[in-house]
């Protein structure tokens, strides 16, 4: 069982630069999710969505972008990097309702210079 | 909005002894409350989660978390750690997003 795949698992990037990361999933679950991993800040929630084609704004969604084309597929986009966006970027996916749990992939380390 | 607060933000334990980390939620309504462990590299794990009902929940690998309602208080327990539990531990409240504590790293000594 593959359950929640993100690529690249890691990426430098120039200040300025854009990059799509992009997250698979093969539970066929509705919701998908983008985090972000700091120290001392837990996890951040980005963007999210509840089902193909729709897609909301999180905890700090600003110079991000998102999209949901596909059930299987939640892609994050940067389109002018910063140094600020340096982080561990995690994407999970979960089933309708509160109670469903998060399964998570494995993250992305971005650090952009 | 809900939020959760884990005071400790690193905990050292011996192998063998037991370990307790501490949650504090906020949150309007009946919570739904989770644990999650990260190991270094890896995404994050469900460990156990509660909704309603027993306020004792067990979960994976021998640890488990009480509910307290009076206390705003949803803290993880384990009564005999392994050097395999050192890890980072978050928890979570939930309104169908998931709003994560800072997280507590554990370091088990020999």
């Amino acid at each position: 069982n593959a359950g929640v795949t993100q690529t690249p698992k890691f990426r430098v990037l120039k200040t300025g630069q854009s990059m799509t990361l992009l997250c698979a999933q093969d539970m066929n679950h509705e919701y998908m999710y983008w985090y972000r991993q700091d120290p001392g800040m837990g996890l951040r929630l980005i963007h999210y969505s509840v089902g193909e084609g729709t897609t909301a704004k999180g905890e700090v969604p600003d110079g991000y972008n998102v999209s949901r084309l596909k059930k299987q597929n939640f892609l994050l986009g940067l389109e002018s990097a910063a140094p600020s966006q340096t982080s561990v970027y995690f994407c999970a996916s979960s089933g309708r309702g509160n109670y469903s749990p998060l399964h998570f992939g494995n993250g992305t380390r971005l650090t952009v210079t | 909005a809900q939020s959760v607060t884990q005071p400790d933000i690193h905990i050292t334990v011996s192998e063998g002894a037991s370990l307790e980390l501490r949650c504090n939620y906020s949150y309007g309504a009946t919570p739904y409350l989770f644990w999650y462990v990260q190991s270094p590299g890896q995404g994050l794990q469900l460990l156990l989660k509660y909704f309603s009902g027993d306020t004792l929940v067990q979960g994976i690998k021998g640890f488990e978390a009480e509910f307290k309602r009076s206390q705003s208080s949803f803290n993880l327990r384990k009564p005999s750690v392994h050097w395999s539990d050192a890890a980072e531990y978050f928890c979570a409240v939930s309104d169908y997003k998931l709003s994560f504590g800072a997280g507590t790293t554990v370091t088990v000594r020999a």
